[in-house]
């Protein structure tokens, strides 16, 4: 089954860029429909979707991320990857990678529900 | 942006008590609802989508129901492995939405 597992710098500086990535194990991340995204969670908001990337490279974001937002996949390492530009102090949180898929659905793109995640990594913005 | 209104907040029961736990959405999902559960230091972990399925390997005293606006998480006879926080998810309108989430505690 697959496993997901994010790694990156705990702590970021205001105004700088933060850097994730998530990494698959136990499956590949072309192996079907699924839509591969970054979910925080945060005392102030709680459980944030922020985005996701399709196996087919086509991303969608969060309105009120997408200005400073890119999510990208490198599928020969079986990863891919968040990128936050211009953080401030709300950007501090637990950040989860996680599998989304969508089965019948009223929406497009189509609506996901997510799992499995990954164990999260929190992420400081402080200097 | 969907609002989910999760109640109670807290939800203090016994082991083998059934606990039943209620998300409300500020607009009809349809069956667009998926349950989560939450121990501390933990990630969520998908009990339930599209209001009533349950994913791979959840143990058959979850159950949800529900539709449009109301829906409801079932645990039929709480284990002590069950005392978490639980979390809804909406899917049936972007931008894709979470409740606060219900913790359930021992009494």
């Amino acid at each position: 089954q697959v496993q997901l597992q994010e790694s990156g710098p705990g702590l970021v500086k205001p105004s700088q860029t933060l850097s994730l990535t998530c990494t698959l194990s136990g499956d590949s991340i072309n192996s079907g429909d699924y839509y591969w995204s970054w979910i925080r969670q945060s005392p102030g908001k709680g459980l944030e979707w922020i985005g996701y990337i399709h196996y087919s490279g086509s991303t969608y974001y969060r309105p009120s991320l997408k200005s400073r937002l890119t999510i990208s996949q490198d599928t020969s390492k079986n990863q891919f990857s968040l990128t936050l530009n211009s953080v401030t102090a709300a950007d501090t949180a637990v950040y989860f990678c996680a599998r989304g898929q969508s089965g019948l659905s009223s929406t497009w793109p189509p609506g996901l529900w997510f799992g499995p995640w990954g164990q999260g990594t929190l992420v400081t913005v402080s200097s | 942006e969907i609002v989910l209104t999760q109640s109670p907040a807290t939800l203090s029961l016994s082991p083998g008590e059934r606990a039943t736990l209620s998300c409300r959405a500020s607009q009809s999902l349809g069956s667009y609802l998926a349950w989560y559960q939450q121990k501390p230091g933990q990630a969520p972990r998908l009990l339930i989508y599209d209001s009533s399925n349950r994913a791979t390997g959840i143990p058959a005293r979850f159950s949800g129901s529900g539709s449009g606006t109301d829906f409801t998480l079932t645990i039929s006879r709480l284990e002590p492995e069950d005392f978490a926080v639980y979390y809804c998810q909406q899917r049936g309108d972007w931008p894709l939405t979470f409740g606060g989430g219900t913790k359930v505690e021992i009494k």
